[in-house]
């Protein structure tokens, strides 16, 4: 079963826009992770914010961490078309195994 | 490095058949798990393997198998296939808390 549940589902922005999306789990977590996944592709590792962390930089890319409330959000600024991926949350609870939400699918229009 | 080689990339097989899927891990990788993705049931975690034993397995059936090799590559089987088996098989090593994904085996079930 999923832990996490990301929204929006979809998003659709203009290519220099931000892109805001959000993630939420159920119990507490080593680290949350952040990968894209092209379309019909594996996924790639974005970003990792542990759990004693509350925010985490990455190029364009800006993670926070609310462990009170059990959500995380990601922050991809001056979209690209590059960009237009899935975004997946991944809760890391120390069990040898991710489990992922079910993700965003980001469209950047040129 | 060489990154996380998974094959076939595609197949398609009948129901009622087997299938063995193979991921050669990152040098010096020792951690492999496989995961499962379907449009409807997302991101599923199958199992983990590390110096050729498995330390977590997810909810799938017994039909579901895996093995790891004393040079950490890894193969799963999946017998008498269900169309539902049909999904992208991914596998992932592990570096510490980071994780890399193959780019997946796709795997039609007709």
């Amino acid at each position: 079963s999923q832990q996490g549940e990301e929204d929006p589902q979809a998003l659709s922005i203009q290519e220099g826009e931000n892109a805001t999306m959000n993630c939420s789990y159920k119990t507490s977590i080593n680290n949350l992770q952040w990968y894209r996944q092209n379309s019909g592709r594996g996924l790639v590792h974005l970003i990792l914010i542990r759990s004693n962390e509350r925010e985490k930089h990455s190029g364009r890319l800006r993670v926070t961490l609310d462990t009170s409330k059990k959500s995380s959000s990601l922050l991809i600024t001056a979209s690209r078309a590059a960009d237009t991926a899935s975004y997946f949350c991944a809760t890391d609870h120390n069990d040898y195994k991710l489990s992922f939400g079910a993700g965003t699918t980001v469209t950047v229009r040129a | 490095k060489a990154g996380v080689t998974q094959t076939p990339r595609y197949l398609i097989k009948t129901r009622g058949q087997q299938v063995t899927l193979s991921c050669s891990p990152i040098s010096g990788h020792r951690s492999v798990s496989w995961y499962q993705q379907t449009p409807g049931q997302g991101l599923q975690f199958l199992f983990e393997y590390f110096s050729e034993t498995q330390r977590n397995k997810g909810n799938f059936p017994g039909r579901f198998s895996g093995r790891q090799f004393s040079n950490s590559r890894s193969e799963m089987n999946v017998s008498t296939l269900e169309l539902g088996d049909s999904a992208l098989y991914l596998c992932a090593t592990r570096d510490g808390n980071t994780i890399y994904f193959g780019e997946g085996s796709w795997l039609t079930v007709v």
